[in-house]
């Protein structure tokens, strides 16, 4: 069975300390991404990786930063967390290349993620 | 700018009721997607596709390239129907994918 797996389902953090999200796939993927998904205002890209070492930002990379050191691995971090960065977040992952269709969407279960 | 547009935001129907969900794009498109996520679940994707339909058990997926649209269909809805379904495109260029803000559906007992 095919498995996006996020590190933590829950988080409970205070302002100002640094959060890792990991995120594994195993389905050698090319393609992850960093969503994250709050009431009303659907998912929304946080940063994509295309290939291991690169990144490229999304719709709201402020305050985030992001590693792809192995093509399995996808990492989000906050630097120092805001209380406005409490949020569902949800790593993806699908095949494909530049000029090459991308594949179906595969989702992790999520974290949730509180900063108090 | 919403690449994705989705009707509706927000649905009820009674338990054994045809349900119909639309999708509406702007941009040139690959593929399509419909996603599906339960309450406090994660995201599935329930189609993929880039023309024609699909079906699954009681749920199919229509797409009409042309117009740029696509509908989700459920037949005798149940409760455990009930779920946020997600419309998803990857477009001709980029990696990316865009969503619409999903449908939630409720389908009474």
């Amino acid at each position: 069975d095919v498995k996006v797996t996020q590190s933590s389902r829950y988080l409970v953090k205070r302002t100002g300390e640094k959060v890792f999200l990991e995120c594994v796939q195993d389905m050698d993927h090319e393609n992850m991404f960093w969503y994250r998904q709050d009431p009303g205002l659907g998912l929304r890209l946080i940063y994509f990786s295309y290939d291991v070492k690169m990144k490229e930002k999304g719709d709201i990379p402020e305050g985030y930063s992001v590693s792809r050191e192995k093509k399995e691995r996808f990492s989000l971090i906050l630097e120092s967390a805001s209380t406005n960065q409490t949020s569902m977040y949800l790593c993806a992952s699908s095949s494909g290349t530049s000029g090459r269709r991308s594949g179906e969407l595969f989702f992790g279960e999520g974290s949730r993620l509180t900063v108090l | 700018k919403n690449e994705v547009e989705q009707s509706p935001q927000n649905l009820t129907a009674q338990e054994g009721e045809f349900i119909t969900i639309n999708c509406s794009y702007s941009v040139g498109i690959s593929a399509l997607h419909w996603l599906q996520q339960h309450p406090g679940g994660g995201i599935v994707s329930l189609f993929m596709l880039s023309s024609g339909k699909k079906k699954h058990g009681r749920l199919i997926a229509t797409i009409n390239i042309q117009e740029k649209h696509s509908s989700l269909h459920i037949t005798a809805s149940h409760p455990r129907d009930s779920a946020v379904y997600i419309c998803a495109v990857s477009p001709n260029t980029g990696n990316q994918f865009y969503f619409g803000t999903g449908t939630s559906l409720t389908v009474i007992p």
